[in-house]
Parts: structure tokens; C-alpha cells; sequence
């Protein structure tokens, strides 16, 4: 079955503690990208990646980090998570790029708390 | 820079009536546009894509429009179905690059048996 997972699905954790969220496709995509989504403020790109070893900003990059090793993988890494970091995050894939109709794929979702 | 707007924010309707959810962008300058349904606990699940080309999209019941010069696209449910409840995001391509959705914040649809 095609689809985009991640891991952990709901995780508790506390200011500073290093953690990192892992999302996985198995449909040889090459675009991935991390979102993350808040009440009042709707859904908002974190980081995405064009291919191996090839990743860019999106709109609130600020405290995460990302790594794209393998095609299937595309973790993302909180070094010291806060408390405003507390959201549900998506890990979405793709094909190709946008813009040639491709439609992004989307994760279950991470819910993080961040205490 | 690109404002995505969703109107209205949340709607109930009985089980059989044909509903129309609203989006509206400020800048026309987009590749495509998709919608998208949310279910509590599940990821997103996309419905339609039209690309800017295009005026509308038809996928069983439901039918997607985009007029991209006045930055309008609806999204019509034909007679709707307790299932439909769930929320319903847009979401436009703007870069050339096509590297990011841009998201509205989402009706959220309840159909009532």
C-alpha cells in the first residue's frame, strides 16, 4: 500500500530534550517536505527537500532541522524543543514538483507536547 | 504575499443537501489548487487538484472550480452524506518551483443523519 508514515504518532516531551520525528514513504517520491499546524494559524511548511541531499526553508524553519540521506526518509529534528513548538506536525511527498500537477501525499500526523 | 481564505469556517447541513464551500486567494499568480479533506487523527487526503489552466475538476460528487483572475475556488458536494463531515482545506501552489502549499485554515463540514 502507497502511503507516507511517521513516528511517533503522539509523544510527550520537555524543554530541551532532543528529539526526532521520522516519516517514511515507499512511493520513490522525490519531493518531501515537513509542515506543521496550529489552531488560528492553519497549516505552515517547516522544511522540504527536492531530493537526496537536497533540502530548503520553508516558512518556519526556525528551531528544527532536517536530513535527507535516503529517498524514503526525511526525519525531522527538534535540538531543543520549547514549548512553542508544541503543534501537530505532517510529513507530505510527492513525485515531482508541484507545479506539474503532482498530488502531495500526506502522513497521519505527529501530535508533540512539548512541556 | 499569498493569504489563503476559507469561508465559512464551519457549516451543518442535513444528510442530502448540496453545499458549497468558498476559498479565495489574493494572488492570482498560482500553478494549481487543491482540496484537500482532514479527518480527526488521520492525515490529509486530497480530493481534487486543478491545475491553473483548467476551470474545474469532477471526482464523483464532488466538483471543484477555479477563477483564477478574481483568486475564487468552490467546492460543491453533491448530496451530502453523514461521511462528508470532516474538514476541508484548500491549498494553492505559487512558486515556480512549486516547493510549498499554501493552506487556507479549513471549513469544517458536519452532515447530519
Amino acid at each position: 500500500e502507497a502511503q507516507v508514515t511517521q513516528n511517533p504518532r503522539y509523544l510527550i516531551t520537555v524543554t530541551g530534550k532532543k528529539l526526532t520525528v521520522t516519516c517514511s514513504q515507499n512511493m520513490n517520491h522525490e519531493y518531501m517536505s515537513w509542515y506543521r499546524q496550529d489552531p488560528g494559524l492553519g497549516l505552515r511548511q517547516i522544511y522540504y527537500s527536492m531530493n537526496v541531499e537536497v533540502t530548503d526553508k520553508g516558512d518556519v524553519p526556525e528551531g528544527y532541522k532536517v536530513s535527507r540521506k535516503e529517498k524514503r526518509n526525511f526525519p525531522l529534528i527538534l535540538e531543543s524543543p520549547s514549548p512553542n513548538q508544541t503543534s501537530l506536525y505532517f510529513c507530505a511527498s510527492s513525485l515531482t514538483l508541484g507545479t506539474s500537477g503532482e498530488t502531495q501525499y500526506f502522513g497521519p500526523g505527529t501530535r508533540l507536547l512539548v512541556l | 504575499k499569498q493569504e489563503v481564505t476559507q469561508i465559512p469556517a464551519a457549516l451543518s447541513v442535513p444528510e442530502g443537501e448540496n453545499l458549497v464551500l468558498n476559498c479565495s486567494f489574493t494572488d492570482s499568480a498560482i500553478y494549481n489548487l487543491q482540496w484537500f479533506r482532514q479527518d480527526p487523527g488521520k492525515g490529509l487526503t486530497s480530493l481534487l487538484l486543478i491545475q491553473s489552466s483548467q476551470r474545474e475538476q469532477t471526482s464523483g460528487r464532488l466538483n471543484a472550480s477555479l477563477d483564477k483572475s478574481s483568486g475564487r475556488s468552490t467546492l460543491y458536494i453533491a448530496a451530502s452524506q453523514p461521511g462528508d463531515s470532516a474538514t476541508y482545506l484548500c491549498a494553492v501552489t505559487q512558486n515556480q518551483a512549486g516547493t510549498a502549499l499554501i493552506f487556507g485554515k479549513g471549513t469544517t463540514l458536519s452532515v447530519s443523519s
